[in-house]
């Protein structure tokens, strides 16, 4: 079965960076785009970062740019976000997801993505 | 970036009863509307995708409505493990892939 599992979150101080791993399982990981999602407490969701499968094309939400980079390793099946200059806005549970169904309509453009897996989550709280 | 907006925030309903959530996008998004159930502390849950596609295993109580800007998700007999926040989701063109604010459903 598939099976996304998150890891690597924890308190860190402003300024400092983290790592986050997302081991997959069940699946053809180097067939599907990945997306990291976050959710800040009591918050909605917001999408931060994607990588598309084959890993020519990543994105992020414009707050962590230049701060956040989405890596995959599929020989490791495994995800990552390296984290630096940690902000307290920061703090939120990250999910990765799975997407499924989107179209390339233009450069590092889909139509039609959804996310059919998501992890469990890893909490991030970014505190002095 | 295309915003998408949800009403009503937050609902009150009993078990039994029809529940309607909306969610309005800023720009026609056509028929790439998602929606995503969550309870506390778990993940989010695929229920819906393109407006009104049953993920697989979803109850045939959830269904979805709309197109263009304005979307619907129906829950015809509210069962108690369906009281959670649920989130609409566009994707007509991503990234950005946004969420609405959500909709929590609490029990009357």
């Amino acid at each position: 079965q598939v099976q996304l599992v998150e890891s690597g979150g924890g308190v860190v101080q402003p300024g400092r960076s983290l790592r986050l791993s997302c081991a997959a399982s069940g699946f053809a990981f180097s067939s599907y785009g990945l997306y990291w999602v976050r959710q800040a407490p009591g918050k909605g969701l917001e999408w931060v970062a994607v990588i598309w499968n084959d890993g020519s094309n990543d994105d992020y939400v414009d707050s962590v740019k230049g701060r956040f980079t989405i890596s995959r390793d599929d020989s490791k099946n495994t995800l990552y976000l390296q984290m630096n200059s940690l902000r307290v806005e920061d703090t939120a549970v990250y999910y990765c997801a799975r997407s499924v169904g989107g179209v390339p309509i233009a450069q590092q453009l889909l139509r039609g993505e959804h996310f059919d897996y998501w992890g469990q989550g890893t909490l991030i709280t970014v505190s002095s | 970036d295309i915003q998408m907006t949800q009403s009503p925030s937050s609902l009150s309903a009993s078990v039994g009863d029809r529940v309607t959530i909306t969610c309005r996008a800023s720009q026609s998004i056509g028929n790439f509307l998602n929606w995503y159930q969550q309870k506390p502390g778990k993940a989010p849950k695929l229920l819906i995708y393109a407006t009104s596609n049953l993920q697989s295993g979803v109850p045939s109580r959830f269904s979805g409505s709309g197109s263009g800007t304005d979307f619907t998700l129906t829950i015809s007999s509210l069962q108690p493990e369906d009281f959670a926040t649920y989130y609409c989701q566009q994707s007509y063109i991503t990234p950005p892939l946004t969420f609405g604010q959500g909709t929590r459903l609490d029990i009357k």
